[in-house]
């Protein structure tokens, strides 16, 4: 079974800096998607963003970008210019390219408190 | 992405009452997922829904204490059964799109 470890609880970084949440995850796929989910205190749960494991190009959405290290089984996730709208929880997960059988759900990692400090 | 409502939104109950949430979803997708996330913890999966068949559950859930329905390929429900304390959290039902998944803004559930 696939696990995800996120091995800080929790983070903060002043406003304007840049900050590095990290996640590992535990596999003997070789296809699969990882994913950033933000969770801020109003619950609801944000796609941050994507990766293919089959894509060796690290995946970038505006001020956030992944270091996707297959090997290691690596995938930190860094945000830049932090704000402070980025305090939240954010959850790493994982989900196999498999089809049927449960492959569709997402494993989660226990997630990291990101607080952005002014 | 999918745009997803949940009702009820929050709501507190007796130990021993059940209580029905709905998930409806924007658009037409073939599988729901329904999450339970208690207080200061991640999200663990309770089931999968697809629409025309029996929900898949976790271990650990059982269908008698979270029966499922999924009448068509934009609704579904969760039903909390005989609560205890021990069932108060946040139910999230999310719907997956080209392998992303997409959340409801989740129930806020209090047993007392």
């Amino acid at each position: 079974a696939q696990t995800v470890t996120q091995s800080q609880p929790e983070m903060s970084v002043q406003e304007a800096e840049t900050v590095t949440l990290s996640c590992t995850y535990d596999t003997s796929e070789s296809d699969y998607y990882l994913f950033w989910y933000k969770q801020p205190p109003s619950r609801q749960m944000i796609l941050v963003i994507r990766q293919e494991a089959y894509k060796q190009q690290n995946a970038t959405e505006n001020r956030f970008s992944v270091n996707f290290q297959k090997a290691a089984k690596s995938f930190s996730l860094k945000i830049s210019d932090s704000q402070l709208g980025d305090a939240a929880m954010y959850f790493c997960a994982y989900r196999s390219a498999r089809g049927g059988g449960g492959s569709e759900k997402l494993v989660f990692g226990k997630g990291t408190k990101l607080t952005v400090n002014p | 992405s999918a745009v997803i409502s949940q009702k009820p939104s929050r709501d507190i109950c007796q130990r021993g009452t059940s209580l029905t949430i709905q998930c409806q979803v924007d658009s037409q997708v073939t599988m729901m997922f329904w999450y339970r996330q208690q207080p200061g913890q991640s999200l663990t999966l309770i089931a999968t829904a697809n629409q025309g068949s029996e929900a898949t559950y976790e271990s650990g859930f059982v269908i008698d204490k979270f029966p499922i329905s999924r009448p068509n390929l934009t609704f579904s429900t969760l039903t909390v059964s005989n609560m205890s304390p021990e069932d108060s959290s946040i139910y999230l039902c999310s719907v997956e799109q080209y392998y992303e998944q997409y959340f409801g803004p989740g129930t806020r559930l209090t047993v007392t």
